[in-house]
């Protein structure tokens, strides 16, 4: 089975600091995605990456950037995190079409 | 860009009955329709998925149905059930391996026992 596993469950900031949100996956897949949900708007592309280095901006990647140094680990970092950046954040793994997702992040920006 | 929309935004059906959620897009060239079921505070899963070169694709009690000419796609669910309830994303691509998904806005579906 393939394993999606993401850094927290919940996590709490405070404007202004910097976030990372990590994301591993163990089955050597070389596509891997960010996404913001939020209700009404579905999953939202933040970023995604085909190998290791490389990254394609989504469909909203204002405010954040992201990291793939090895092939199983694709960071997102939120440089300056704000109220409007508080969602559930969903990272994925993709084997031909399929996207096989982690358990999502909710995070709360006070 | 590729834009794709869904309807309902949520359905309530009684246990039994059958269910059907709607979505088009808009890019001409996508040609990969999958459907991800999301139960509550769970991760989202592909549960079918659809190519252009097939008009309907049934799996037990669920199909889905394409008309690349309207450029729109639909999913039915027959005999609905209880653990049928769930929040379900369709989406689009162009569907070579590599290439990213466009999701609708999400249907939230229940099933009253």
């Amino acid at each position: 089975d393939v394993k999606v596993t993401q850094s927290s469950r919940y996590l709490v900031k405070r404007t202004g600091e910097k976030v990372f949100l990590e994301c591993v996956q163990d089955m050597d897949h070389e596509n891997m995605f960010w996404y913001r949900q939020d209700p009404g708007l579905g999953l939202r592309l933040i970023y995604f990456s085909y190998d290791v280095k490389m990254k394609e901006k989504g469909d909203i990647p204002e405010g954040y950037s992201v990291s793939r140094e090895k092939k199983e680990r694709f960071s997102l970092i939120l440089e300056s995190a704000s109220t409007n950046q508080t969602s559930m954040y969903l990272c994925a793994s993709q084997l031909y079409n399929e996207q096989f997702f982690g358990p999502g992040t909710r995070l709360t920006v006070l | 860009g590729e834009n794709v929309e869904q309807h309902p935004s949520t359905l309530s059906v009684q246990e039994g009955d059958s269910a059907v959620i709607k979505c088009t897009y808009s890019d001409s060239a996508s040609n990969y329709f999958p459907w991800y079921k999301q139960e509550l505070g769970k991760r989202p899963q592909l549960i079918i998925d659809i190519r252009s070169n097939v008009g309907e694709k049934k799996d037990q009690r669920i199909a889905v149905t394409l008309n690349k000419t309207a450029k729109h796609f639909s999913l039915h669910i027959t005999e609905t059930q209880p653990e049928d309830s769930a929040v379900y994303f369709c989406a689009a691509s162009i569907g070579n391996a590599g290439n990213m998904l466009t999701f609708g806005g999400g249907t939230r579906l229940m099933v009253k026992p």
